[in-house]
């Protein structure tokens, strides 16, 4: 098992470009999410998603989209980026949403928006 | 919504010395993680631990869900121990992990 992938590794965007981090896993989880990583700090939930065709937002989900059409994969779209969105992004899947739900975090995408 | 508090926020230790890593919780939380972060900023898991206690080699950690605590011990540390180690609770009411902000940990040689 690949586990957790994300891609890219890095990516440089211009203030207003649009762009979407890939996240995927092989391990047929339910439970996936995005956080964001700033410098000197711990994770904040951007979104999250219990299942396929459901998500919902987490603490900091301004300026980010998401979808979840398989249960394989959950992209995260960035519609206009800014500034401040320059950061490390972790996407993580869990078995369930319910008990038994122990993380696992694909390897980050560091983002910075000029 | 609930709050994840750790302590100390910083550490220096020299090799071969033990520590107590705290995470405190404002809520009852269903599930709990410790992880280390690495220099390269990769996520560690190092325990799912919703109560009681755990061991993995020289780490081990206790959580004691009624009194909204958890603690991660490390013994004996090494040099490769550096790094950041943070605790992330889940409220299955919430859908949510939250996480604390972490103890920078640095090892000497």
């Amino acid at each position: 098992n690949a586990g957790v992938t994300q891609t890219p590794k890095f990516q440089v965007l211009k203030t207003g470009q649009s762009m979407t981090l890939q996240c995927a896993q092989d391990m047929n989880h339910e439970y996936m999410s995005w956080y964001r990583q700033d410098p000197g700090m711990g994770l904040r939930l951007i979104h999250y998603s219990v299942g396929a065709g459901i998500t919902d937002q987490g603490e900091v989900p301004n300026g980010y989209n998401v979808s979840r059409s398989t249960t394989e994969d959950f992209p995260l779209r960035l519609l206009s980026a800014a500034p401040s969105q320059t950061s490390v992004y972790f996407c993580a899947s869990s078995r369930t949403s319910g008990p038994n739900n122990e993380q696992f975090f694909g390897p980050g995408t560091r983002l910075t928006v000029l | 919504g609930i709050q994840v508090e750790q302590s100390p926020p910083d550490l220096i230790l020299q090799e071969g010395a033990n520590s107590t890593l705290r995470c405190n919780f404002s809520d009852s939380v269903n599930n709990l993680q410790w992880f280390h972060q690495n220099p390269w900023g990769q996520l560690i898991n190092l325990f799912y631990i919703p109560s009681g206690t755990k061991q993995n080699g020289r780490l081990s950690a206790t959580t004691v869900a009624t009194e909204r605590y958890s603690l991660l011990y490390i013994s004996s540390s090494q040099t490769t121990d550096s790094g950041v180690y943070f605790c992330a609770a889940f409220t299955s009411g919430t859908y949510k992990y939250i996480f604390g902000t972490g103890t920078r940990l640095k090892v000497l040689a």
